[in-house]
This record gives structure tokens, C-alpha cells and sequence, in this order.
């Protein structure tokens, strides 16, 4: 079974620049999750789907940062303008469903904004 | 809301002796409690979870964690750790429908 896809593996840009991590689940995964995950800090979560609907994004910081889920399979994540402090890894993950089923991750995003 | 803590930034253990990871939770209700490892450059991998049921649960790699509701504790155990458990691992507690990491423990296995 293939598992979580994500790229880029690694980004560096300049703040103010935008950039946008393209993350594909396992097949048939209804719910996908983004996290950010700041050096020395466990993984926080921004947002959550659940198919192509949000299902908790109220520690996304949605002046700069936006996702979507149009067809309900793959998903894309934007930072503009991205700030120094944006810099993490950001991971993607995917699940069955949202109960108390195991969330599998994709290898991340390390993004350094300079 | 529930959390988790890991109390230790770092444990370091050689190869052959038993290792834990300590997790502590705060919740309310029944807690729903998972551990996950982080190597270098990859993705968190499940290890194992609690739901309900009995308090010691097994999961991959040889792992096995142990919820003790009193003290509201759900540490990761191996009997005998090798040098390729030297990892990142995470102790997450599900809050309403996501799920809240710890801040992790960075566990050393010298040969």
C-alpha cells in the first residue's frame, strides 16, 4: 500500500514570498490532516478534512495561510506571505476516518523562510 | 481541553537494557492515547494506541505501553532496546475529533 505522498521535501524562500506543499493520502482516506511542526515541538495541528469539507481549521492563521481539498482525494497548502517564524516542517497525514483511528504521515515539507 | 506531557527531553539507555518513555495525560472523560516515532528526515509512524480494554497494550517494533488511569500515565515500554530505536517519539491524546502531540523525547540506545 502506498503511503502518504508529499512535495516538496525541502523549500527555502524569502519571507514575504509564498509557497504552496502538495500532499496526497492513501487511498481512500476520507480525512486528511495538515500539521506544523516547529523545530523542538510536537507536530500542532492547522487543518482538517473530512473528504472535501473543513472539518477544524481554527489554528490555521488564515491571514497568510489557506488549504484546499477540491476533489476530496490530494490537497494543497499555502503560506503568502510566509514570515521567518513560518519556518517548520510541515506534515501531512491521513486517516480513515476522524474517530480514534491511526493517522498515517508523510514524510514532510522542512520549509526555511530566510 | 486534553493534553499530554513528556516529562523527559531525552532518555538514554544501552542496547539491551529495558527503555521507557514517560507520557503523562490530562483529560476529561475517557482518554483515547497513541505513541508515535520520528526518525530523521521521515513522517511520524503509529506505534500502538489505547481506546478501552486492557491497560497493557502491544504495538510494533517489540513496543508496549501501559495505561495506569490513577496516575494517569501511559508509558512506552521496551524490555530490551536496540541501537535502531534511537528515535523521536510522541505521546498524543485525542481531543474531540484531532489529535494533541506531545512535545516529544528524543531517545539515545548506545551500543
Amino acid at each position: 500500500e502506498a503511503g502518504v505522498a508529499q512535495s516538496p521535501r525541502y523549500k527555502i524562500i524569502e519571507k514575504r514570498q509564498s509557497v504552496a506543499f502538495w500532499c496526497n493520502p492513501i487511498s481512500g482516506h476520507a480525512t486528511l490532516y495538515w500539521y506544523q511542526q516547529i523545530l523542538g515541538q510536537g507536530p500542532k495541528l492547522l487543518i482538517q478534512f473530512q473528504n472535501n469539507g473543513v472539518v477544524d481549521d481554527s489554528q490555521l492563521p488564515k491571514d497568510r495561510f489557506s488549504a484546499e481539498r477540491l476533489k476530496g482525494v490530494d490537497s494543497t497548502l499555502k503560506i503568502q506571505p510566509a514570515k521567518l517564524e513560518d519556518s517548520a516542517v510541515y506534515l501531512c497525514a491521513s486517516s480513515l476516518g476522524y474517530s480514534h483511528n491511526e493517522q498515517f504521515f508523510g514524510p514532510g515539507t522542512r520549509l526555511t523562510v530566510l | 481541553a486534553q493534553s499530554v506531557a513528556q516529562p523527559e527531553d531525552q532518555v538514554n539507555v544501552a542496547e539491551g537494557n529495558p527503555l521507557t518513555v514517560k507520557c503523562t495525560y490530562s483529560v476529561s472523560g475517557n482518554p483515547y492515547l497513541f505513541w508515535y516515532v520520528q526518525y530523521p528526515n521521515r513522517g511520524l509512524q503509529f506505534l500502538l494506541k489505547y481506546i478501552t480494554g486492557d491497560n497493557l497494550v502491544k504495538g510494533s517494533y517489540g513496543f508496549e505501553a501501559e495505561f495506569n488511569k490513577s496516575q494517569t500515565s501511559f508509558h512506552l515500554k521496551k524490555p530490551s532496546a536496540l541501537v535502531s530505536d534511537s528515535a523521536l517519539y510522541f505521546c498524543a491524546v485525542r481531543d474531540d475529533y484531532k489529535l494533541s502531540f506531545g512535545a516529544g523525547t528524543t531517545v539515545t540506545v548506545r551500543a
